[in-house]
């Protein structure tokens, strides 16, 4: 299966600071890679889709990049309710995997 | 209001079977792809299975392959996993979320999930 390495494991930032969290596949994925952001005690909301596509309803200062193995996922003002975990998911092979999180937090 | 809601979780034993279901509104189901993912108390998130919008191809975590089952109904707009042989490692909340594609092409709506908890 394919693993995806997410780093940090925690960025301390504070509001209206750029946050830029990494995602590593295992194998090449193209471009088969969505990020989600969770907040606590809440379910996961899809952010991007395919490497840099934002999802409906997303606003403009998240953007994502990247192909094959590196991906970035870059918050480019953070704002009081952006705290939160942020996970990578691949859909380049089968099983469908996710990475372990990024804690982003004040 | 595109939603879907989780039904079915509880308390059940080692080795014990559980259905979980999804009532799904507010989109054209029949054409959407359907997952099911999982979250154990303080973890990440683990993709358990999905099935296509034609219910034709269905994809399973390896950790649940052979004992879980993703099913649909489009008559009734509802998703389910029919969960046996159940462990204490199946423990966690189970999100049934929409795919935007009809298969695997990214989770856009969530639901905010049912507890399946597998103790004796």
């Amino acid at each position: 299966e394919i693993v995806l390495t997410q780093s940090p494991a925690t960025l301390s930032l504070s509001p209206g600071e750029r946050a830029t969290l990494s995602c590593r596949a295992s194998q090449n994925i193209h471009s088969y890679l969505a990020w989600y952001q969770q907040r606590p005690g809440q379910a996961p909301r899809l952010l991007i889709y395919d490497a840099l596509n934002r999802a409906t309803g997303i606003p403009a200062r998240f953007s994502g990049s990247g192909s094959g193995t590196d991906f970035t996922l870059t918050i480019s003002s953070l704002e009081p309710e952006d705290f939160a975990i942020y996970y990578c998911q691949q859909r380049g092979d089968w099983p469908l995997t996710f990475g372990p999180g990024t804690k982003v937090d004040i | 209001q595109v939603q879907v809601g989780e039904s079915g979780g509880g308390v059940v034993q080692p080795g014990k079977s559980l259905r979980l279901s999804c009532a799904a509104s507010g989109f054209t189901f029949s054409r959407s792809g359907m997952h099911w993912v999982r979250q154990a108390p303080g973890k990440g998130l683990e993709w358990v299975a999905v099935i296509s919008s034609d219910g034709r191809r269905k994809f399973y975590a390896d950790s649940v392959k052979g004992r879980f089952s993703i099913s649909r109904d489009d008559a009734r707009n509802t998703l389910y996993l029919q969960m046996n042989s159940l462990r204490a490692e199946d423990t966690a909340v189970y999100h049934c979320v929409k795919d935007r594609g009809a298969e695997a092409y990214g989770m856009d709506v969530w639901g905010q999930g049912t507890t399946v908890t597998v103790s004796s």
